[in-house]
C-alpha cells in the first residue's frame, strides 16, 4: 500500500467549503490519473496526466481542478461541490500513459462525502 | 452497449470452491487485460495482467483471454474467505497516439467458511 497514498482518507465538507485531495507516488512512474467511484458503477476516470501535462479530461464539471506540480503528486481541489459528488475518489499511476506498462496501481482512496 | 460488460454478482460460492469470473468486451482493438481485486474500502489492487490471448497462472489465480469470443476471465482455485472481495477486470488498447483503459463494473464474490 506503500506505491500509492492519498490523504485524507475520510473527508466531509458542506457545499459551500473549498477543499484538496493529495496524492503521491513512490514508483517512478509516469502518469497519474483521478477516478471517482461511486456506488454499483464502474470506476470513472476523471483525469489522465502524463509526464505533468494534462492529456484527458473526461467532461468533468469545473468544480473538481486537478493540479500536478511534478511527476509525484496529484491534488484535486474541490469547491461547492454536490450531494451527487459523494463518492470514492482514488488516484492511480502507472510507468506509462499508454501500451505495455500501463497497468495501472491504485492508492487506498479518499471518502468524500459532502452534506 | 458498453465496451466492457462484467455481471455485478454478487456471487456466493463455499470455501474450497473453484471461482470462474468472466468479463466480455464489444471492441475488438483491446490488447492488455487486466484483473483487480478491491477489498471493501481500499483501492483496487493489480492480481493479473496479460498481453493478447491465451493463459496465466500465477499460484492460485489463473486469467484467460479469448480473444476470438472478445471473453475473459479469471479462475480462483481453492477459494478462501480472505479471497472475499469484489473483482474487476479492465482491459487497455494503444492507437497511434492514444490510448485507452476501460474497467468493468466489478463482481463482488463472497467465500463462506
Amino acid at each position: 500500500e506503500t506505491g500509492v497514498t492519498q490523504t485524507p482518507r475520510h473527508l466531509v465538507m458542506g457545499m459551500t467549503n473549498k477543499k484538496s485531495l493529495k496524492c503521491e507516488q513512490h514508483l517512478g512512474h509516469n502518469a497519474m490519473y483521478w477516478y471517482k467511484q461511486s456506488a454499483k458503477k464502474p470506476l470513472e476516470l476523471m483525469f489522465v496526466y502524463s509526464l505533468e501535462e494534462r492529456v484527458e479530461n473526461n467532461s468533468v464539471p469545473s468544480r473538481f481542478s486537478p493540479e500536478c506540480p511534478n511527476s509525484s503528486h496529484l491534488f484535486l481541489h474541490l469547491h461547492t461541490l454536490q450531494p451527487e459528488d459523494s463518492a470514492l475518489y482514488l488516484c492511480a499511476s502507472s510507468q506509462d500513459e499508454m501500451g505495455q506498462g500501463n497497468e495501472q496501481y491504485f492508492g487506498p482512496g479518499t471518502r468524500l462525502t459532502v452534506t | 452497449q458498453k465496451e466492457v460488460e462484467q455481471d455485478p454478482g454478487p456471487l456466493s460460492v463455499p470455501e474450497g470452491a473453484i471461482v470462474s469470473l468472466n468479463c466480455t468486451y464489444s471492441n475488438s482493438a483491446f490488447q492488455y487485460f487486466m484483473w483487480y481485486r478491491q477489498y471493501s474500502r481500499k483501492g483496487p489492487e493489480l492480481l493479473m495482467y496479460t498481453y493478447s490471448s491465451g493463459n496465466k497462472e500465477d499460484g492460485r489465480f489463473t486469467a484467460q483471454v479469448d480473444k476470438s469470443s472478445k471473453y475473459i476471465s479469471l479462475f480462483i482455485r481453492d477459494s478462501q474467505p480472505s479471497d472475499s472481495a469484489t473483482y474487476l477486470c479492465a482491459m487497455s488498447y494503444t492507437s497511434g497516439n492514444t490510448g485507452k483503459l476501460i474497467f468493468g463494473q466489478g463482481t463482488t464474490l463472497q467465500v463462506k467458511p
